[in-house]
């Protein structure tokens, strides 16, 4: 039970212009999302999160929307450099944040010069 | 250390053989996870410990997975009978126990069962 999905596997942008990776998630109880940025070899780190009383967070050329009717976040990265060629995961919580985190199955982005 | 401490970086173990891989989290972290990446997957979610709760189990993919935490601190992973579907990265992370927290990953234990 898939309960935080990321549907493309991966996405290919070019230099400068916008990338927006998407999440929709099931379980209607969770309150606090967050984005994970992973390179090879590397564990995950901390992107940028929101919680569900708001619906946009934004952190420099990062930019999450949640749409809680729909259950769908997306993260906004603009411009993309290629730099930010890595795994980004999606990952969802309740209790705004006081529980354990649900991650979805990850997006590659590429960034291309 | 400043961060998420795991060991060893790397495993090479044959079938059927018992596993320990180490965690150490960030001092003054009272939430400390495992979970796993396997080839092409996503994070699946092994277990939780929070303070002096009862841990979160629901991950653990079968019996032969087992985590303790000693003194709320250093938590220890064991797999015994290791098959090769086992074979994946285990990530640990750490996190304070406050409303919005974000978890602390470190680089991960690469675990390759032949």
């Amino acid at each position: 039970d898939q309960q935080v999905k990321q549907n493309s596997p991966s996405l290919s942008v070019q230099e400068g212009r916008i990338s927006i990776l998407n999440c929709d998630y099931t379980n209607s109880m969770f309150d606090y999302f967050l984005w994970y940025k992973k390179y090879p070899a590397e564990g995950p780190t901390f992107l940028i999160s929101i919680s569900s009383i708001k619906d946009k967070n934004e952190d420099g050329r990062f930019t999450v929307f949640l749409n809680k009717s729909a259950k769908h976040l997306s993260l906004h990265i603009v411009p993309s450099q290629p730099g930010d060629s890595a795994v980004y995961f999606c990952a969802a919580s309740g209790d705004f944040g006081n529980e354990k985190l649900t991650f979805g199955t990850g997006t590659r982005l590429t960034i291309i010069p | 250390g400043a961060g998420v401490s795991q060991s060893p970086s790397n495993k090479v173990t044959e079938k059927g053989k018992d596993v320990e891989l180490r965690c150490d989290p960030i001092s003054g972290h009272t939430a400390l996870y495992w979970y796993r990446q396997s080839l092409g997957q996503g994070l699946e979610f092994l277990i939780y410990f929070q303070g002096n709760s009862a841990p979160d189990k629901s991950g653990l993919p079968s019996d032969r997975f087992s985590a303790e935490r000693t003194g709320g601190s250093v938590s220890t992973l064991t797999i015994q009978r290791t098959q090769q579907e086992d074979s994946a990265v285990y990530l640990c992370a750490s996190s304070t126990w406050t409303g919005g927290n974000t978890i602390y990953f470190g680089e991960g234990s690469w675990l390759t069962v032949v």
